[in-house]
């Protein structure tokens, strides 16, 4: 089956850097690659997608980039904001498989004021 | 994107016992999924709720531990069976939207065994 890793599992940034999440996967037949924000308490929330037709997304601050050939993909956050502090989850899955996410462990950012 | 709703939203419970777990959707959907979230940690499938048959569980999770139903495209429930504090988790409901195949999820449901 899929396995997805993902690093750093920590990322503490500054307020106003950038900050970028890097995730790999090993099925090749993986074809959809969400990536979810979670604050504490509350559910992981989709932020961007991108699908592996399309090499860059873009959604204002927050980009994800994908390499089908090296198998990983990043998330990168711009210009970061306190409001950005949470922990990130990429996933991947192969839509033929009825869309069962595998979800990387997980990344803690903290923005500092 | 589709309103999921969970109830329980907590619940402290008690070793040995059960308890149930339901998903509303406010669309009809066609994939239904359980998620479990152990505390500090990612995400791992449970199981697929399949409309009007048997869940698909993953590697790990039985219905015996689990049992799940689906009686319509709109509904399902997970029950966690004969509770231990090792079932101290976070228990999300997703569904796929039929429209762009995009997986969201619902509020989810906190439990503390004791």
């Amino acid at each position: 089956g899929e396995n997805v890793e993902q690093h750093p599992s920590t990322l503490s940034v500054q307020e106003g850097d950038s900050a970028v999440i890097k995730c790999t996967y090993s099925d090749s037949a993986s074809n959809y690659f969400p990536w979810y924000k979670q604050e504490l308490g509350k559910r992981p929330q989709l932020i961007i997608d991108i699908r592996s037709n399309v090499g860059e997304k873009k959604d204002q601050r927050i980009a994800v980039t994908l390499n089908k050939t090296a198998k990983h993909f990043s998330l990168h956050i711009t210009e970061t904001q306190p409001e950005d502090s949470a922990v990130y989850f990429c996933a991947a899955t192969p839509m033929a498989a009825g869309n069962k996410l595998t979800f990387g462990g997980g990344t803690r950012v903290l923005v500092k004021p | 994107s589709a309103v999921i709703s969970q109830k329980p939203s907590r619940d402290i419970c008690q070793r040995g016992t059960s308890l149930t777990i339901q998903c509303q959707v406010d669309s009809q959907v066609t994939m239904m999924f359980w998620y479990r979230q152990q505390p500090g940690q990612s995400l791992t499938l449970i199981a697929t709720a399949n409309q009007g048959s048997e869940a698909t569980y993953e590697s790990g999770f039985v219905i015996d531990k689990f049992p799940i139903s689906r009686p319509n495209l709109t509904f399902s429930t997970l029950t966690v069976s004969n509770m231990s504090p090792e079932d101290s988790s976070i228990y999300l409901c997703s569904v796929e939207e039929n429209s762009g195949n995009t997986i969201y999820f619902g509020e989810g449901s906190w439990l503390t065994v004791v």
